[in-house]
């Protein structure tokens, strides 16, 4: 069976300082991978997606990036952090080819920026 | 353009009444699917359905239960006999075959509180 994992659980960054989180599927191969965030509020705003190592597609204009650097791991990172980049970080994963496959989320990870 | 509402953003019950969650959507493909997925409180989104355009049969999984209509572009979600552990926030979402990358669109959610 797949899994999806996300590091850290938790994390509490200074304004200014890096970002690096992470996302593993097991289980599958070639998967589609994409990062959300989730604001106060609820509503899950689509970050990046992923079809392929090295293939980026960026949905909002911020202060994040993501790279792929293997097939199942998908990574999100900043270079300096915002209080407005505080929220609810999920990863998923969906099955890659043509069709709306489901996609399947991670545990998620919650920033807070002080 | 794809849209999904759910209108009903908190909805209260008392413990083993029945309710019912709205979702309504818009889109201009032919073939699309529908999803309603759970989150609750510890945060991980859990996928409870999908559905495709071209089956319009209702389902029935235990205490939920789905209605698909395209007449009217919805797709609610019925919880019968509704527990505590039914509290949550509960997302439909939207997806077709022409959306680069199979990318969702999400509704707003709706916070379900079960009270004993």
């Amino acid at each position: 069976s797949q899994t999806i994992h996300q590091w850290p659980a938790t994390l509490v960054q200074p304004v200014g300082s890096p970002l690096s989180l992470e996302c593993t599927v097991e289980g599958t191969s070639n998967p589609n991978l994409y990062w959300y965030r989730q604001a106060a509020g609820r509503g899950l705003q689509l970050l990046f997606y992923s079809v392929g190592i090295g293939q980026i597609s960026s949905e909002v204009p911020q202060n994040l990036s993501a790279s792929r650097p293997q097939d199942r791991q998908f990574i999100l990172s900043s270079k300096k952090l915002l209080l407005s980049d505080s929220g609810f970080y999920l990863c998923a994963w969906s099955r890659r080819g043509g069709g709306a496959d489901t996609q399947y989320f991670g545990p998620g990870t919650r920033l807070t920026v002080l | 353009a794809q849209k999904v509402t759910q209108a009903q953003t908190e909805i209260s019950v008392v413990e083993k009444e029945d309710v019912t969650l709205d979702c309504v959507y818009e889109t201009r493909d032919t073939t699309y699917y529908l999803f309603w997925y759970k989150q609750p409180p510890s945060g991980e989104l859990v996928f409870l359905i999908r559905r495709n355009s071209f089956d319009e049969q209702n389902e029935i999984s235990g205490r939920y239960s789905w209605n698909f209509q395209k007449s009217t572009s919805s797709f609610n979600f019925t919880i019968t006999a509704s527990q505590v552990v039914d509290s949550a926030v509960y997302f439909c979402a939207l997806s077709s075959r022409s959306n680069t990358g199979n990318q969702f669109y999400f509704g707003t959610g709706t916070s379900l509180t079960v009270i004993p």
